[in-house]
C-alpha cells in the first residue's frame, strides 16, 4: 500500500460543482502539503500545515480551501471548480526539520473541471 | 519571495549522450532537493544537497551545489532510455517551504 493516498485518482466535473480531493498518509509526518502541477509551469504549493492547527497559505491559494482533520488527512476543495482549475494535483508529506525535509508524494488526483 | 529557475525546458538526448540540467535561485538556499517523475507518475526524492559546494553522485548521476548555494546542477553521463521523464530542483530557504523549479524534461531516443 502507498504510504501517501489520495483519492480519487481522476475526476471530471463542471464549473460551479465543489470538489474535495483528501489525502491520507501512514508515515506519521507532521508536514502536509497540496501542490498544483500544470504542463511547462512545474509543481505550486496551494496550502500546507505543519501540524493539525496549523494552515498555511501557498503561491496559489485563490479558489482553494484546505481541512486538516487528523495529523493523517488533509483535504483539498473546490467550493466552486473553473475550467483553469484543471490540473494535477499532488499531496505530499515531510518530517520536520530543515535539512530532513524530503517530501513524500501521493500518486496525484488528475482534475477536469468542464 | 523566492524563485528558483531551472533549464532547460526539455532536452532530447540519444541514448549514451550526457545530460545535465541547472537550477538558480534568486535568494541563497539552506538545502536543494532534486525529484525525477516519470511519465505519468508522481515525484520522486532523488538526493538532499546542504553544503556549500557540495558534490554527490549516485551511479550515473552527479550532483552538484554551488559555492554560493544559490545554484545546483544535475549531470548524467551515458543516458538510458530509463532516464526518461521530468527533474525538478526544488529550493528551501529561510521558510522550511520547497520552492520547485519549473522542471526539464528528458528524452532520450534509442
Amino acid at each position: 500500500d502507498a504510504d501517501v493516498t489520495q483519492t480519487p485518482r481522476n475526476r471530471i466535473t463542471k464549473t460551479g460543482k465543489r470538489i474535495m480531493l483528501e489525502c491520507s498518509q501512514t508515515k506519521g509526518h507532521d508536514r502536509m502539503y497540496w501542490y498544483r502541477q500544470d504542463p511547462g509551469l512545474g509543481l505550486r504549493l496551494i496550502y500546507y500545515s505543519f501540524d493539525v492547527k496549523d494552515i498555511n497559505k501557498g503561491e496559489i491559494s485563490d479558489g482553494y480551501s484546505v481541512s486538516r482533520q487528523a495529523q493523517a488527512k488533509f483535504s483539498l476543495s473546490l467550493e466552486s471548480a473553473i475550467p483553469n482549475q484543471t490540473a494535477l494535483y499532488f499531496c505530499a508529506t515531510s518530517g520536520t526539520g530543515i535539512n530532513t525535509g524530503e517530501l513524500f508524494f501521493g500518486e496525484g488526483s488528475r482534475l477536469t473541471v468542464l | 519571495g523566492q524563485q528558483v529557475m531551472q533549464i532547460p525546458q526539455y532536452q532530447h538526448v540519444q541514448e549514451g549522450e550526457d545530460f545535465t540540467t541547472y537550477c538558480n535561485s534568486s535568494t541563497t538556499l539552506s538545502n536543494i532537493q532534486w525529484y525525477k517523475q516519470r511519465p505519468g507518475g508522481h515525484p520522486v526524492f532523488l538526493i538532499q544537497l546542504v553544503k556549500s559546494g557540495e558534490v554527490k553522485k549516485q551511479k550515473r548521476l552527479t550532483f552538484q551545489f554551488g559555492e554560493a548555494k544559490k545554484n545546483s546542477s544535475l549531470h548524467i553521463t551515458a543516458t538510458q532510455t530509463t532516464d526518461v521523464g521530468t527533474y525538478f530542483c526544488a529550493g528551501r530557504g529561510g521558510s522550511y517551504i520547497p520552492t520547485f523549479g519549473r522542471g526539464t524534461s528528458l528524452i532520450v531516443h534509442p
